[in-house]
Parts: structure tokens; C-alpha cells; sequence
């Protein structure tokens, strides 16, 4: 079946770097994506990976991808206070059909 | 601003009303998304167009929910004799239909958040 999985709230200190975790359970995926959600808006796609990598990194962002254990991580560096939202891991598997976890509320404190 | 845009914002209705919501793309995009996201959850797919064709319907879409896209251009998507349980935020996404592209990222509008009283 289909289903993501990720924690539901971190917290960190300004400066310090964030790790966001997610688990997904379709070995078919192809892509698996990162979206940020601040209070009131819509989601923004940070970042994606293709299923064929084991990292990406674009300036504080990175993502790690373990495809045996079906893990996706994002990791922030040098977090801001900016950088508190909701986090959401979506998988897809090339197509439209996208699939999202439950989000991760990152809460950075000054 | 080139962006996914959608209106209302807000809607606030009673139970056993209409109401429609209104999507307009990022123009050239032809691909055109509709999400249902309740409190503390994820966004969950309800259906989606290429074109002016819907060529899927997730069975969170009953048949008191119905959506178009005439043109190929703007969507909309309309909740016949509104449920307390309709209470979301309804996300529109769109994203190119690029055969050069190999991923599938999909751009998202600010949501219309729907209230049933």
C-alpha cells in the first residue's frame, strides 16, 4: 500500500541545523519530493529527488535518500527563524498522482 | 504575480449549500491538480486534468463533488449540499507538461479554506 510517514514536530535553535525525517512504504516511487507550508498559505516545493540518487544538495538544503530502508531526510543548515513551517515529504511515481505525508512542524527558537 | 492563484480565499457556508471554488493555473501549464487538506494532515489528491480532460477521480471525490476545466485553462471545482465534513482547506496545484522533463513537480495555489456551519 501507500503511505508516508514523518514526525510531527521538531524543534531546534537558531543557527543549528534541522533534520527532518520521512518514511514511505512504495518501493515503485520515482520521485519523492520536499514542500514547505507557512501558516495560512500553500505549499512551496523546496526540493525533489529522483529514486536513482542517494543525495541532493542545494544551498542549506540537503536530502538524503535510502532507498533500501525508504527513508527521506532533509536536513537545513544554519536554521532560521524564517525556516518555521510545516514540512511535507511527498512520494510519486512519475506520474501526477502525488502522495504526502502528515508534515512536520519545525518551530525554531530564536 | 505568475502564480497559482485561487478564490475565494475564504468561504463560510451552511450545511446543505453550494459552493464553488475557482482555480487559474500558471498559465501554459497543463496540468491542473485538486487537493483536499484537513487539519493536521497532509494534502490528499481529489482529482486531476490535462487539458480540459479530467483523467482522474480519487473516491474521496463523491458525486456531490464535481470539478471542470472547460478551456484548459482555469478549474473549478464545486461541493453540492455541503457536509460539516467538506471543512478543508481545497488546494489547486498545476505543473507543465514537459516531455523533456522527467519529474512531475507541481506548483501550488494559497488554498481556499472552506467553513460548513
Amino acid at each position: 500500500g501507500e503511505d508516508v510517514e514523518q514526525s510531527l514536530f521538531l524543534s531546534v535553535r537558531e543557527g543549528d541545523s534541522s533534520v527532518i525525517n520521512c518514511t514511505y512504504t512504495d518501493s515503485s516511487s520515482t520521485y519523492l519530493y520536499w514542500y514547505k507550508q507557512e501558516p495560512g498559505a500553500g505549499l512551496q516545493l523546496l526540493t525533489y529527488i529522483f529514486s536513482n540518487m542517494d543525495m541532493k544538495q542545494d544551498q542549506r538544503l540537503t536530502v538524503l535518500l535510502n532507498k533500501k530502508d525508504k527513508h527521506l531526510s532533509l536536513r537545513i543548515a544554519d536554521t532560521q527563524t524564517g525556516d518555521s513551517a510545516i514540512y511535507f515529504c511527498a512520494e510519486s511515481k512519475g506520474t501526477y498522482k502525488y502522495i504526502f505525508g502528515t508534515g512536520t512542524r519545525l518551530k525554531v527558537l530564536a | 504575480d505568475t502564480g497559482v492563484s485561487q478564490d475565494p480565499r475564504h468561504k463560510i457556508t451552511k450545511r446543505g449549500q453550494n459552493v464553488t471554488f475557482r482555480c487559474d493555473p500558471i498559465s501554459e501549464h497543463n496540468r491542473l491538480y485538486w487537493y483536499r487538506q484537513t487539519l493536521g494532515q497532509g494534502p490528499e489528491f481529489l482529482t486531476y486534468f490535462q487539458n480540459e480532460a479530467q483523467l482522474e477521480k480519487s473516491r474521496l471525490l463523491s458525486d456531490r463533488f464535481s470539478a471542470e476545466r472547460p478551456k484548459g485553462s482555469f478549474s473549478t471545482l464545486e461541493i453540492q449540499r455541503t457536509e460539516q465534513g467538506d471543512s478543508a482547506m481545497y488546494l489547486c496545484a498545476s505543473s507543465p507538461d514537459n516531455r523533456d522533463r522527467v519529474s512531475y513537480e507541481q506548483y501550488f495555489g494559497p488554498g481556499t479554506r472552506l467553513t460548513v456551519t
